[in-house]
């Protein structure tokens, strides 16, 4: 059964460092692998899409890795400012299930400070 | 393009009572799905529906929960009776089938007392 975690489950950093969220899966059998933004009270909205064939993807100040064969991925966000401040969950899409069912991590919860 | 609508946004009810979610996806978004989100933890697909059609609902509690998508559109969720444990957001996701870009509603928030 595919199981994802996301280190660290929360963190608080000041505006303009640059900062990783990291996402580990225990099966290597995806198809892609997906970061997603949570505001409160709000639905999820995709930010970046990893194709198994791929490394990475970048979109703006956010940057996504994939190392299949370690299950590993992280987001990389440049310069963070405070409208960052949100949860990030990522998710994959195994291979097994044959349709685009997505298991999500915990989520890391962001706070960016001014 | 509008996006994928849910109501009520919000819902408070008594334990063994019942409820019921509506989701309207993105037009022409043939696939629909049903997360259930507890407080800390990701969401975790309850029900799949291709077209009008069931293709995973694998991790739906039967014995309480049903959900059906009449005319491969609207969607409704039913918990009928309600636990304390249901107490959660309910999302709603939809997707084409050229696509793995699942679209989300806002979803709707359950607090069963």
């Amino acid at each position: 059964k595919q199981e994802v975690t996301q280190i660290p489950a929360a963190l608080s950093v000041p505006e303009g460092e640059n900062l990783v969220l990291n996402c580990s899966f225990t099966d290597s059998a995806i198809y892609n692998l997906q970061w997603f933004r949570q505001d409160p009270g709000k639905g999820l909205t995709s930010l970046l899409l990893i194709q198994s064939s791929q490394r990475e993807q970048t979109s703006g100040r956010l940057n996504a890795s994939l190392d299949k064969s370690s299950g590993r991925s992280t987001l990389y966000i440049a310069a963070s400012q405070p409208g960052d401040s949100a949860t990030y969950l990522c998710a994959v899409t195994p291979m097994n299930t044959g349709f685009q069912k997505l298991v999500f991590g915990t989520g890391t919860r962001l706070l960016v400070s001014p | 393009e509008a996006g994928v609508a849910q109501s009520p946004r919000y819902k408070i009810i008594e334990k063994r009572q019942s409820v019921a979610f509506w989701c309207n996806p993105i037009s022409g978004h043939a696939t629909l799905y049903w997360y259930q989100q507890i407080l800390g933890q990701g969401p975790k697909l309850l029900i799949q529906f291709q077209n009008n059609g069931v293709v995973d609902d694998s991790q739906l509690p039967k014995d309480r929960f049903s959900a059906e998508r009449l005319k491969g559109v609207d969607s409704t969720l039913k918990i009928q009776p309600a636990k304390l444990e249901d107490s959660a957001v309910y999302l709603c996701a939809s997707s084409s089938v050229r696509t793995d870009t699942q679209y989300f509603g806002p979803g709707t928030r359950l607090t069963v007392l």
